[in-house]
């Protein structure tokens, strides 16, 4: 079965963009979560989708958002990118909402200059 | 509020020794503890949990423990092998909007096996 797959694995973006980051969970899993990683702030929980719908979300501004899709996957998008939006952004699928066991892909590196 | 957080940053051992990862937790209302490692480039790995009404759960060479009187968790890995360096992640199934669950991280402890 394949793992959790996410799209691309590497971005540089200047400040004031935008970016969209994607996420395909494994197959028959209903729930994606994204997390954000930073070595000052460690992994901090972004937002989870289950059924299309967000479920819980972080304390993170406004600028994240994102959304699910009718086959599971999902997208994050940040807006008006800060240079502290640089870091690693992982997503995580699980059977259902709320799981312990997640499982994780390997991250989108975002780097904001 | 709701903090994950370990002991110690860094831990070396060497190959074949056990090794022990302390993490401390402060939201009692928890109701699982688990354990995630993390390998260079990829995403953490669900190693084990342990529910809040347990004090003990052993996996393969790894072992949880849960001291809920002094909110402390820890992971035993036996006989530690080269695979076993990575960055090792507590984290509480902790609650979100609504009463929603959501997974909250410790910082992290990085171990590192000598040959």
């Amino acid at each position: 079965k394949a793992g959790v797959t996410q799209t691309p694995r590497y971005l540089i973006k200047t400040r004031g963009q935008q970016v969209t980051l994607s996420c395909s969970p494994i197959s028959g899993h209903r729930s994606v979560s994204w997390y954000q990683q930073t070595p000052g702030q460690g992994l901090q929980f972004l937002f989870e989708y289950f059924s299309e719908t967000q479920r819980n979300k972080g304390n993170f501004p406004g600028r994240f958002s994102g959304r699910q899709f009718s086959n599971s996957r999902s997208e994050m998008n940040v807006s008006t990118l800060e240079l502290g939006d640089s870091a690693l952004y992982l997503c995580a699928s699980s059977l259902w909402q709320g799981s312990n066991e997640q499982f994780f892909g390997p991250g989108t590196r975002l780097t904001v200059l | 509020g709701e903090s994950v957080g370990l002991h110690l940053p860094t831990l070396s051992v060497q190959e074949g020794d056990n090794s022990i990862i302390n993490c401390a937790y402060s939201n009692s209302a928890s109701d699982y503890f688990i354990w995630y490692k993390q390998e260079s480039g990829k995403g953490p790995q669900f190693i084990i949990d342990i529910r809040s009404n347990m004090d003990k759960r052993q996996g393969q060479r790894v072992t949880v423990l849960l001291n809920k009187t002094v909110k402390h968790l820890s992971l035993q890995i036996a006989a530690t092998q080269p695979g076993d360096s990575a960055v090792y992640f507590c984290a509480e199934m902790g609650s979100g909007i609504q009463g929603a669950q959501k997974l909250v991280f410790g910082q992290g402890t990085r171990l590192t096996i000598n040959p």
